[in-house]
């Protein structure tokens, strides 16, 4: 059965200090893979899309990089605004249709 | 540009009853998808509707259920609701230009859904 894990579970930092979330999945012909960052009762907000092995994007303090079997994403000198939970997705061919998978999320706190 | 909306925001409902939730999605997009999210569970993918058919289903009981308007607003509806339906109802819109598995989703607000 196709896998997203995200880990770890919840992540504190203090301001300034970066670090990296991980996204590994376990599907078969990946066609996507997306992050997106979501608030308290609010819809998850697309971050990147990334499309095969060895592509990176960049945002602001965000960086996102893909590898066969994982993604990463990098955030750098993170303030305390960038605290939200990181969700990644990926989209891969499924009984011939494209049903998204999301992993469980990252919850990232940034003190002040 | 604006985004998806989804109306209403928040609904109280009671066991037994049924609810029906509405989706527009960006201007210009023709594929809505339906997400069930919980604290347990996480973001479950319940549908895809394109061009007013469905085209795509997750594994939730018929009770779930919807339909897309030629304008390519959705509504979801939910019948006999059960106290485990409580959830965060997201609706997300896509080009949906075609099965290439590469669209990006915009995912609305949601619609915080309370059974009693």
């Amino acid at each position: 059965e196709d896998q997203v894990t995200q880990s770890p579970e919840a992540l504190r930092l203090q301001e300034g200090e970066s670090s990296s979330l991980n996204c590994s999945y376990t599907v078969s012909g990946l066609r996507g893979l997306f992050w997106y960052r979501q608030d308290p009762g609010k819809g998850p907000e697309f971050l990147f899309t990334l499309y095969s092995a060895g592509e990176e994007k960049e945002k602001e303090r965000l960086k996102a990089t893909l590898t066969k079997k994982e993604s990463f994403l990098h955030i750098t000198a993170p303030k305390p605004e960038d605290s939200a939970t990181y969700l990644c997705a990926v989209q891969a061919p499924s009984g011939g249709s494209y049903i998204p998978t999301f992993g469980r999320g990252t919850s990232l706190i940034v003190h002040p | 540009k604006a985004g998806v909306t989804q109306t209403p925001r928040y609904l109280i409902k009671t066991r037994g009853q049924q609810v029906t939730l509405s989706c527009s999605p960006i201007s210009g997009h023709r594929s809505v998808s339906w997400y069930q999210q919980t604290p347990g569970q996480g973001l479950q993918f319940l549908f895809e509707y394109f061009s007013e058919t469905q085209r795509n289903k997750g594994n939730f009981p018929g009770r779930f259920s919807g339909r897309q308007f030629s304008n390519s607003r959705s509504e979801m509806n939910v019948s006999t609701l059960e106290l485990g339906d409580s959830a965060l109802y997201l609706c997300a819109s896509s080009g949906g230009r075609g099965a290439s598995g590469r669209e990006t989703q915009y995912f609305g607000p949601g619609t915080r859904l309370l059974v009693l």
